[in-house]
């Protein structure tokens, strides 16, 4: 089965610009989740959907990220302006459902370099 | 916050040795899980610890958990160079799919 897609793969932007990444994630997986990677560190969760729903955003910037899941299926993660201590891998991962234990599936992820 | 840690940061070792990483965490979970990151490449999932059980085993890993000193240890024998990555402990918090990572560790195999 196709895994889960990230695009674009690499980004650079200059601070105050807005970027987007868009996720696709397998099919018929109901949870999507985002994280952020800064480098030599764990992914820290941003956001999860439940399909169209969010169900916990409690670490996102909500000043200047947002994303959506608007037909449950793909996803966007918007950072808007972007701040150099935004740079980081964004890493998309999806479930089947979002019991505890549900093994998660990770893209390959979107580098981030804000200048 | 519930990120774990791992221990030790680094770790090489020569192909056809064991590796043994682990890691702590703070709060009570459901599961833990256990993911490998290759340079420039996702986290792939390796293997997962349900609270209720103090060691599991999938071809060349072993896992155990001591829910009652909150840690976890990951052991990869008779290592390969392809095992070169970092390894990563996941927890979750009660009722949720939430994963909290720890800070990794980065293993190299020489060949």
């Amino acid at each position: 089965e196709a895994g889960v897609a990230q695009s674009p793969r690499y980004k650079i932007i200059e601070k105050r610009q807005s970027v987007a990444f868009w996720c696709n994630p397998i099919s018929g997986h109901a949870t999507l989740y985002w994280y952020q990677q800064i480098l030599g560190q764990g992914p820290k969760l941003l956001i999860q959907f439940q399909n169209n729903g969010v169900v916990d955003d409690s670490q996102l910037p909500k000043d200047r990220f947002s994303a959506e899941r608007l037909k449950g299926v793909d996803s966007t993660l918007k950072i808007q302006p972007a701040k150099l201590e935004d740079s980081a891998v964004y890493l998309c991962a999806s479930s089947l459902f979002r019991q505890a234990g549900d093994t998660q599936y990770f893209g390959p992820g979107t580098r981030l370099t804000v200048l | 916050s519930q990120q774990g840690e791992e221990d030790p940061q680094a770790l090489s070792i020569q192909e056809g040795e064991n590796a043994t990483m682990n890691c702590s965490y703070k709060t009570s979970i459901n599961n833990l899980q256990w993911y490998r990151q290759n340079s420039g490449r996702g986290l792939v999932h390796l293997i997962l610890i349900r609270s209720n059980e103090r060691e599991k085993h999938s071809g060349r890993l072993r896992v155990t958990l001591d829910t009652s000193k909150k840690s976890s240890s990951l052991l990869i024998t008779a290592s390969r160079a392809a095992d070169t990555a970092s390894y990563f402990c996941a927890t979750d918090g009660r009722g949720a799919n939430n994963l909290f990572f720890g800070t990794g560790t980065r293993l190299t195999v020489i060949p």
